[in-house]
């Protein structure tokens, strides 16, 4: 079955450091390309980076500099590095697959973890 | 970059009538466009891809269209389990990024 499980999420301090793991069964992580979108309470969904299966790795603005996608292709786990963390970071936060045609004809996220949520607050 | 505004935000209807979900792009983004379902406390669905293409197990009363800057999510006869929030999304070729549209709450009328 091709699943995507979260975890690392918790309470942290504004200014704190979190890593995100993201374990995958069923596919490839490295044969893929993945991203993280987050969610703040009540509100819609952010598109937060994602790493093609080549490894290039690209950001929203809002957490360039911040934060850093990576994933260790022995474990077959996806993860994001969050330093410098602010309150708007808290969210819940998704790890998905991406499937991407040829020339982007057509990009989606086909499979979702259920997400582990992150609070920044003192 | 390019924006996604859906509308409308919130949208009434009654089970077993039909709702139609628009999504405008700021700029052309071809057929490159999917729809999400999320429900209260779980992780976005794949509805359509392509634009137009239903994904895996998504029942044929969910339907979309358009292409360019316009599109339609169209589902023909709502079941109560269809009542949630619906996303549209696409993807910015350079700097590659993805772009999520606000969202549209379907409540039951």
């Amino acid at each position: 079955e091709v699943q995507l499980v979260e975890s690392g999420g918790g309470l942290v301090q504004p200014g704190g450091s979190l890593r995100l793991s993201c374990a995958a069964s069923g596919f490839t992580v490295s044969s893929n390309y993945m991203s993280w979108v987050r969610q703040a309470p009540g509100k819609g969904l952010e598109w937060v980076s994602v790493i093609y299966s080549g490894g290039s790795t690209y950001y929203a603005d809002s957490v360039k500099g911040r934060f850093t996608i990576s994933r260790d292709n022995s474990k077959n786990t996806l993860y994001l590095q969050m330093n410098s963390l602010r309150a708007e970071d808290t969210a819940v936060y998704y790890c998905a697959r991406d499937r991407v045609g040829q020339y982007y004809y057509y990009y989606y996220m086909d499979v979702w973890g259920k997400g582990t949520t992150v609070t920044v607050s003192s | 970059e390019i924006v996604m505004m859906q509308s409308p935000a919130t949208l009434s209807v009654s089970p077993g009538e039909r709702a139609t979900l628009s999504c405008r792009a700021s700029q052309s983004v071809s057929s490159n466009l999917a729809w999400y379902q999320q429900k209260p406390g779980q992780a976005p669905r794949l509805l359509i891809y392509g634009a137009s293409t239903r994904a895996t197990g998504i029942p044929a009363r969910f339907s979309g269209s358009g292409s360019g800057t316009e599109f339609t999510l169209t589902i023909s006869s709502l079941q109560s389990e269809d009542f949630a929030v619906y996303y549209c999304q696409q993807y910015n070729n350079w700097p590659p990024s993805i772009t999520f549209g606000q969202g549209t709450r379907l409540e039951i009328k």
